[in-house]
């Protein structure tokens, strides 16, 4: 079955340093992946997805990640973190159903 | 911006009560979802449906649940006896495709605690 990793339950940056979030995934076939936030109270957001083609994908807020299939990665990254950027991100992957496989998300502390 | 919608926001229910989270989703989406997550631990998928009928179901969406589409804008999930173990947070999601591309818009969730 296809699944995800993300590597660090927390991490934390300064407003203005490089956001780095790890995912990992597990597949025998080209995967879809997606990279979701939740804001406190509120649902899971799509930032962007990788389905095929260019393996640079560009998100909302600033955020962008790339695909990797020798490394089976699709981390996301975000060149300046703004204050607004502290949420919980979740790493999913997407195999051929209907269902979304989500790692155990990355909760995201952006201090001054 | 269309949005999914859940309600209630939190549930109390007693072990063994039946309880009815209710969803509202993007009305012209024709794929709906359902998810749960514990508390500390990864987002799970339930179940999906289309057309009336369930499209796919994990093993943790046993007899115990059930999820109808009452009407022409609602989406339940039933659970009909309460464990300790159901108390999680569930998402409602929607889409317009059953595509792996599609995008699944989520609601805000309903948080259930089972006493």
């Amino acid at each position: 079955a296809q699944s995800v990793t993300q590597l660090g339950s927390h991490v934390s940056v300064s407003e203005g340093a490089l956001v780095l979030l790890r995912c990992n995934y597990s597949s025998s076939v080209p995967p879809y992946l997606f990279w979701y936030v939740q804001y406190p109270n509120q649902g899971l957001q799509l930032l962007l997805k990788y389905t095929t083609g260019a393996t640079l994908v560009k998100g909302i807020n600033g955020f962008e990640a790339e695909f990797k299939k020798s490394e089976t990665s699709f981390h996301l990254t975000k060149p300046s973190a703004h204050m607004s950027d502290a949420a919980e991100y979740f790493c999913a992957v997407r195999p051929s159903g209907y269902a979304l496989n989500f790692g155990k998300g990355t909760s995201l502390l952006v201090t001054p | 911006e269309p949005e999914v919608t859940q309600t209630p926001s939190h549930q109390v229910t007693q072990m063994g009560q039946e309880v009815i989270l209710r969803c509202v989703p993007i009305s012209n989406h024709l794929y709906f979802y359902w998810y749960r997550q514990i508390l500390g631990q990864k987002v799970e998928f339930l179940v999906s449906f289309y057309n009336n009928e369930i499209s796919e179901k994990s093993e943790i969406f046993d007899d115990q649940f059930s999820v109808e589409r009452p009407d022409g804008s609602n989406f339940t999930l039933k659970i009909r006896s309460t464990k300790l173990e159901d108390s999680a947070m569930y998402f409602c999601a929607s889409s317009d495709g059953r595509a792996g591309t599609s995008e699944q818009y989520f609601g805000p969730g309903t948080r259930l605690t089972v006493t």
